[in-house]
């Protein structure tokens, strides 16, 4: 079956450093993968999208890279901040049944 | 302002006693899915529906009934709850098409406890 999946469930950095956070699918090949944060006990937030023909997309600290030979998507924060920690899923896009990862949790230590 | 609005945000019922959340929302997706999530096992999607009168089964959608009658509207029938059904609901709407950018959008949530 399809499925995404996020390795790390949580993931703990000092700020300032890189975070970076890894998902891979496997069983299809989607069109776009897309990343989004979520707050404890709130809906996720669409942060990015990445196109299979697109290697890198950036927004302002936010990196993404799409490897369709790894079939995998790496999502950094540069610069982090307390604030940045979260909850980050990742999503595959195809028709139909839309899948998430499981996340992986984000803290960000002063 | 583009929104998805689920209500109740809090139910807690007994065991056996139908219950609907209902998700509306405003921006005319075609595509609506309900996700429940629980701990260590992330979203998990109940049912989708990609149109008016269509709609699919997601991963886990044993106990659980949707409808699609009109285009904004997507509410989530418990006809018999169960404690394993005590989790935290989302609603979600996404932009479909060609050149779209897909993104789902959520509403705030429903937590739900069955005794």
């Amino acid at each position: 079956s399809q499925k995404i999946e996020q390795n790390s469930e949580a993931l703990n950095i000092q700020e300032g450093k890189t975070a970076t956070l890894t998902c891979n699918y496997t069983n299809y090949s989607p069109a776009y993968l897309q990343w989004y944060r979520q707050d404890p006990g709130r809906g996720p937030v669409f942060l990015l999208l990445i196109r299979e023909n697109e290697k890198e997309k950036r927004k302002e600290r936010l990196k993404v890279t799409f490897d369709t030979t790894l079939k995998q998507s790496l999502f950094h924060i540069t610069a982090s901040q307390p604030a940045d920690s979260a909850t980050y899923l990742c999503r595959g896009g195809s028709q139909g049944n839309l899948i998430f990862g499981k996340g992986t949790k984000l803290s960000v230590k002063p | 302002e583009a929104q998805v609005t689920q209500n109740p945000r809090y139910l807690i019922t007994v065991t056996g006693k139908k219950l609907t959340v209902t998700c509306s929302q405003n921006m005319n997706h075609e595509y609506m899915s309900w996700y429940r999530q629980d701990p260590g096992l992330g979203l998990r999607q109940i049912y989708y529906s990609m149109n008016v009168e269509v709609t699919d089964k997601g991963d886990v959608p044993e106990g659980y009934k949707v409808s699609r009658k009109e285009k904004r509207n997507f509410p989530l029938i418990l006809e018999s709850p169960s404690p394993n059904q005590t989790s935290l609901y989302f609603c979600a709407s996404v932009t479909t098409g060609q050149g779209a950018n897909t993104e789902a959008f959520f509403g705030q949530g429903t937590r739900l406890t069955v005794v």
